[in-house]
């Protein structure tokens, strides 16, 4: 199994900030099949990033995503109101089971 | 535009059994791989099982083999998840998910409670 270990754990951070979540693979993860998801309270999860880099539809270009290997990150360049949310990494590659990290909470400092 | 609509999510008793379905409509069902994802209230995202198009081939997460089992109905654009000898700590949010290469698609989940 995949274990994907985000960090920080929370970061707190006021609107304008900078954000840079960090995710990490236990075992080497094809690039294609990388994602970050957005998830607020009562909300499906929101697709941010697939393949580690590509934006996916209507995904403002402050949101970006990096990496390859075992190293990824979601950069937000500069955080507004919304985006104070649970953060999370996935694989999806043909190793099963497919997995998440743990989240990485945003939240207003 | 893809739609995908849970329903099936209830209050049941430890032991007990529940089906979830999800309709999908907005593109060629049969085409895709399908996934249901759960989250447990306050933790993260964890992945419960897939079938490929077809339903030939199925996976479970080891906390579910053996008591959930998913399955589609391709005539009818609905996905599945038998689930059985329910336990405490089968209660989340359960969504289902289209594997579209690189881009998954989510309903809006449905809650399965699970307590005496």
């Amino acid at each position: 199994e995949i274990v994907l270990t985000q960090s920080p754990g929370t970061l707190s951070l006021s609107p304008g900030e900078r954000a840079t979540l960090s995710c990490r693979a236990s075992q080497e993860v094809a690039r294609s099949y990388f994602a970050w998801y957005q998830l607020k309270p009562g909300q499906a999860p929101r697709l941010l990033i697939y393949s580690a880099s590509s934006r996916a539809t209507g995904i403002p270009d402050r949101f970006s995503g990096s990496g390859s290997g075992t190293d990824f990150t979601l950069t937000i360049s500069r955080l507004e109101p919304e985006d104070f949310a649970v953060y999370y990494c996935h694989q999806y590659g043909n190793s099963l089971p497919i997995t998440f990290g743990q989240g990485t909470r945003v939240e207003i400092k | 535009e893809v739609q995908l609509v849970e329903s099936g999510g209830d209050l049941v008793q430890p032991g007990g059994s529940l089906r979830l379905s999800c309709a999908a409509s907005g593109f060629t069902f049969s085409d895709y791989w399908m996934h249901w994802v759960r989250q447990v209230p306050e933790k993260g995202l964890v992945w419960v099982s897939r079938i490929n198009d077809g339903g030939s081939d199925t996976f479970y997460a080891d906390s579910v083999k053996g008591r959930f089992t998913i399955s589609r109905d391709d005539a009818k654009n609905t996905l599945y998840l038998e689930m059985n000898s329910l336990r405490v700590e089968d209660t989340a949010v359960y969504y289902c998910a289209r594997e579209n290469w690189q881009v998954w698609d989510w309903g809006q989940g449905t809650l399965v409670t699970v307590s005496s």
